[in-house]
């Protein structure tokens, strides 16, 4: 069974950095095809796709967010960390890590529950 | 960047109605086309890759997509009370990897 469980501070103070730390089972970010994404979803708006890492330790970021993002992987922990720095109230959302394969397309089939993190001081 | 444009934002059907969901990328994507539906408070799950394949076989046959290039839609034949949601396609075709803005389905 494939699970992703984010973790990570509930509040941050603008301009803090923001950790986040997604830890997974049920598969190995060293197989082929695999990746993990971060997504966000602000209160009541829509999703927002903002930085994936690949098997082969590929990366991929936001274009409006990548100055201020970095993703890396741990595999041996089975862990992927965001990092996310100048925090700031507009980063008020449920973050989600998600599974995604080139098997599927680039189609992401396992989420996790999200954590919310609300930026304020 | 691809832009993923949805539309309509927002529509109410009836259960048993057929409703169809558009989704336009800006640039041609081939069928590197996702559908997602997310329910108040869950988080997403994915229904339709590759623009017309059902993810699983949990996916009723009901749901079905199509397209290629730039224009893909989501059609939901005979709607059940299940599937008032939010539906949300996403480009897999090239970083960043873009979602379209939302299309409610609301009960009328």
């Amino acid at each position: 069974q494939v699970t992703l469980r984010e973790s990570g501070p509930a509040l941050v103070k603008p301009t803090q950095t923001l950790t986040l730390t997604c830890t997974f089972s049920g598969f190995s970010l060293s197989t082929s095809g695999m990746c993990v994404t971060w997504i966000r979803q602000p209160p009541g708006k829509a999703l927002e796709w903002l930085a994936r890492i690949d098997w082969d330790d590929d990366k991929y970021y936001s274009t409006s967010l990548k100055t201020r993002l970095t993703i890396s992987k741990d595999t041996s922990k089975n862990q992927v960390v965001l990092t996310m720095t100048n925090m700031d109230p507009v980063d008020t959302a449920t973050y989600y890590c998600v599974r995604n394969r080139a098997s599927l397309s680039g189609g992401m089939d396992v989420w996790g529950q999200g954590t919310t993190v609300t930026v304020s001081s | 960047d691809i832009q993923m444009t949805q539309s309509p934002s927002s529509l109410s059907a009836s259960v048993g109605d057929s409703v169809t969901i558009t989704c336009r990328a800006s640039q041609s994507i081939s069928t590197f086309l996702n559908w997602y539906q997310q329910k108040p408070g869950k988080a997403p799950n994915l229904l339709i890759y590759a623009a017309s394949t059902s993810f699983q076989s949990g996916v009723p046959s009901r749901f079905s997509g199509s397209g290629s290039g730039t224009d893909f839609t989501l059609t939901i034949s005979n709607l059940q009370p299940e599937d008032f949601a939010t539906y949300y396609c996403q480009q897999s075709h090239s970083a960043p990897f873009t979602f379209g803005g939302g299309t409610k389905v609301e009960i009328k």
